[in-house]
């Protein structure tokens, strides 16, 4: 099974700040990283799909980068709604493999 | 408005069975790839299950070892998760969840996900 690693596993910045979140690959996983956002209580929500196209309505300032094994989430400029968990999935094999989270802390 | 619903969690003892329902509205089922996916709690995400809209193969997380069923009705328009043998380590919350394709037969994203139900695996 392909592994995803997020880093790091918890992240403590203020509003406005600009933060990135590296998930990588245990093998080349080509472009095939999705990015999801997920609140206390809710299902997650979709960002990113296909490494850097931003999901339909998701803010400009949500991007993905990468291929191959490596991948970032940014968001350039923090709003108060965007403390949450973030999770990168690999859809390259059918094993849709998650990692483990990042959570996105008030500093 | 797209929307899935999932019902069928519970309390159940170890070694017993459960199934598991996501109803879909708002799109027609068979022309979306399926998915489940779980949340023990306090713990990430792990994907379960999911069924193709294009072959109509489903397939599984290789922790279950043959566990789980995953199955549609699609004159229902609902999505089904038969778990059978259960242990402690299924404690979690089931949630269902739409993909769609990149250019229509490529990779998936799940882009419609339920509001889950909680499945509890206990004496």
């Amino acid at each position: 099974d392909i592994q995803m690693t997020q880093s790091p596993s918890s992240l403590s910045a203020s509003v406005g700040d600009r933060i990135t979140i590296t998930c990588r690959a245990s093998q080349s996983i080509r472009s095939y990283v999705n990015w999801y956002q997920q609140k206390p209580g809710k299902a997650p929500k979709l960002l990113i799909y296909a490494a850097s196209r931003l999901q339909s309505g998701v803010p400009s300032r949500f991007s993905g980068s990468g291929s191959g094994t490596d991948f970032t989430l940014t968001i350039s400029s923090l709003q108060p709604e965007d403390f949450a968990t973030y999770y990168c999935q690999q859809s390259y094999s059918t094993q849709y493999t998650f990692g483990q989270g990042t959570k996105l802390e008030i500093k | 408005e797209v929307q899935l619903v999932e019902s069928g969690g519970g309390l159940v003892k170890p070694g017993g069975s459960l199934r598991l329902s996501c109803a879909a509205s708002g799109f027609t089922l068979s022309s979306h790839s399926m998915n489940w996916v779980r949340q023990a709690p306090g713990k990430g995400l792990e994907w379960v299950s999911s069924i193709s809209s294009s072959t109509g193969y489903i397939y599984y997380a290789d922790s279950l070892k043959g566990r789980f069923t995953m199955s549609s009705d699609n004159a229902k328009n609902s999505l089904y998760l038969q778990m059978n043998s259960l242990r402690a380590e299924d404690t979690a919350v089931y949630y269902c969840a739409r993909a769609f394709l990149l250019y229509g037969s490529g990779p998936p994203a799940f882009d419609y996900w339920g509001q889950g139900t909680l499945v509890t695996v206990s004496s």
